[in-house]
């Protein structure tokens, strides 16, 4: 399958802090790409969809300012967690649409964010 | 009611065994169909596309019914490794994945 990847792998941070996170497509190019979100024992909640070269598109409930989307190219896009607290503490995942193929997510290995 | 309802598990089952999954959802435009398997802190990954004709994959079965929307999964001769998370996917075109809340599986020696 197609490979994505995602960076950093896992953040410990102060609260206040910025944390930016990377999601690449590394061998097919995603126009679409997907932020989920997902707290201890819940399922994966979707919480922006970014388009390459547009803004991106966020779940209701979501604050866009506080978790800015950047899609600038056909294999990146970067969620940034604008002053972080306790709160965002998660496992944050991107998954790139491969829509040449079968029309299907594929997910990053994830980043785990505590904010302390 | 949820988009996209899952057997709510945990399914506790010995090496060997045949289980089986239910996913039900309640959009009838959607029209692409997916199991996913998501092992503990890790990101889900990719099972089997399900079709209406129904696919199977080694030990894996999926069947998708859609006048009952209404999809399966059918795992035989359970192994150790098949222990993890299932998520049904749902998908209209263009639009977004909806993900079910999962059925833990947990295959016990």
């Amino acid at each position: 399958g197609a490979v994505v990847s995602q960076h950093p792998s896992r953040v410990i941070c102060k609260s206040g802090t910025s944390v930016k996170i990377e999601c690449r497509s590394l061998d097919f190019q995603a126009t679409t790409m997907f932020w989920y979100r997902q707290f201890p024992k819940q399922s994966l909640m979707l919480m922006a969809t970014s388009n390459e070269g547009s803004k991106a598109t966020y779940e209701q409930g979501v604050e866009k300012d506080k978790f800015l989307i950047n899609h600038a190219s056909l294999t990146l896009s970067t969620l940034t967690v604008a002053s972080a607290h306790p709160e965002d503490s998660s496992f944050y995942i991107c998954s790139a649409r491969d829509a040449a193929g079968v029309d299907t997510q594929y997910f990053g290995p994830g980043t785990r964010l505590t904010v302390l | 009611r949820k988009e996209v309802e899952q057997d709510p598990g945990p399914f506790n089952v010995p090496e060997g065994a045949t289980v089986a999954f239910n996913c039900t959802y309640s959009n009838s435009a959607s029209q692409s169909f997916f199991w996913y398997r998501q092992d503990c802190r890790k990101e889900p990954k990719l099972l089997m596309s399900v079709y209406s004709s129904g696919n199977e994959d080694g030990r894996f079965t999926a069947q998708l019914n859609r006048a009952s929307q209404y999809i399966s999964l059918l795992i035989r001769d359970s192994k150790l490794s098949d222990s993890a998370t299932y998520l049904c996917v749902v998908n209209k075109p263009s639009q977004n994945f909806v993900f079910g809340p999962g059925t833990r599986l947990s295959v016990l020696p």
